[in-house]
């Protein structure tokens, strides 16, 4: 079975400043999809940005970026001038076919 | 577009009691997917379905989980009898293929 690892339970980062969080996974196949969202305290689960895995350009949403590795099975994503907004728990998951898999999330705090 | 509807937003209900949770996708998704999110154990895929046929249900944790998509418009999970373990979020999701999920506001589920 898949499985998504984020080895960051929680992280923190300054207003302004950037942040990267980290996640792996495990899979065999070689097409699939890469995402990361956002649960808010409202716990409403928001698409940040996807990837699919055919693509070798890091996809970019406006101050969301990833950086994907596909041989090393590394997905992370760099939040730039980090928003209040912004704290939340991110969740990365992977997808392929109808499966999707989620990490365990990291809780990301911003400091004012 | 109303985006995924979930319905109740929070229930609350005695331990023994049968709760139905109900789920509108959005239209023109053909895959829709259950999850199950505690502290513990993180999401957990619970069943989904593919053009209204159930697909994989290997995360229904018990025969008392039950969930049926009679048409491509409506879904239901349903927990009969309820149990105090099973108080959690229980999130809706459809997607067409590739699309990345997209998810409804969750039904927080309290059984005392």
């Amino acid at each position: 079975a898949q499985t998504v690892t984020q080895s960051q339970p929680e992280m923190s980062v300054q207003e302004a400043e950037t942040v990267t969080l980290s996640c792996t996974y495990d899979t065999s196949e070689s097409d699939y999809y890469l995402f990361w969202y956002k649960q808010p305290p409202s716990r409403q689960m928001i698409l940040v940005i996807r990837q699919e895995a055919y693509k070798q350009q890091n996809a970019t949403e406006n101050r969301f970026s990833v950086n994907f590795q596909k041989a090393a099975k590394s997905f992370s994503l760099k939040i730039s001038d980090s928003q209040l907004g912004d704290a939340a728990m991110y969740f990365c998951a992977y997808h392929n076919n109808n499966d999707m898999r989620f990490g365990a999330g990291t809780r990301l705090t911003v400091k004012p | 577009d109303a985006g995924v509807i979930q319905s109740p937003r929070h229930e609350v209900t005695e331990m023994g009691q049968e709760v139905t949770l109900r789920c509108k996708p959005i239209s023109g998704h053909n895959s829709l997917f259950w999850y199950r999110q505690t502290m513990m154990r993180g999401l957990e895929l619970l069943i989904y379905f593919n053009n209204n046929v159930p697909i994989d249900d290997s995360g229904m944790p018990e025969d008392r989980f039950s969930a049926k998509m009679p048409n491509a418009s409506f879904s239901t999970l349903k927990i009969q009898p309820s149990e105090p373990r099973d108080s959690a979020v229980y999130f809706c999701a459809s997607s067409s293929r590739g699309g990345g999920y997209t998810f409804g506001s969750g039904t927080r589920l309290t059984v005392v």
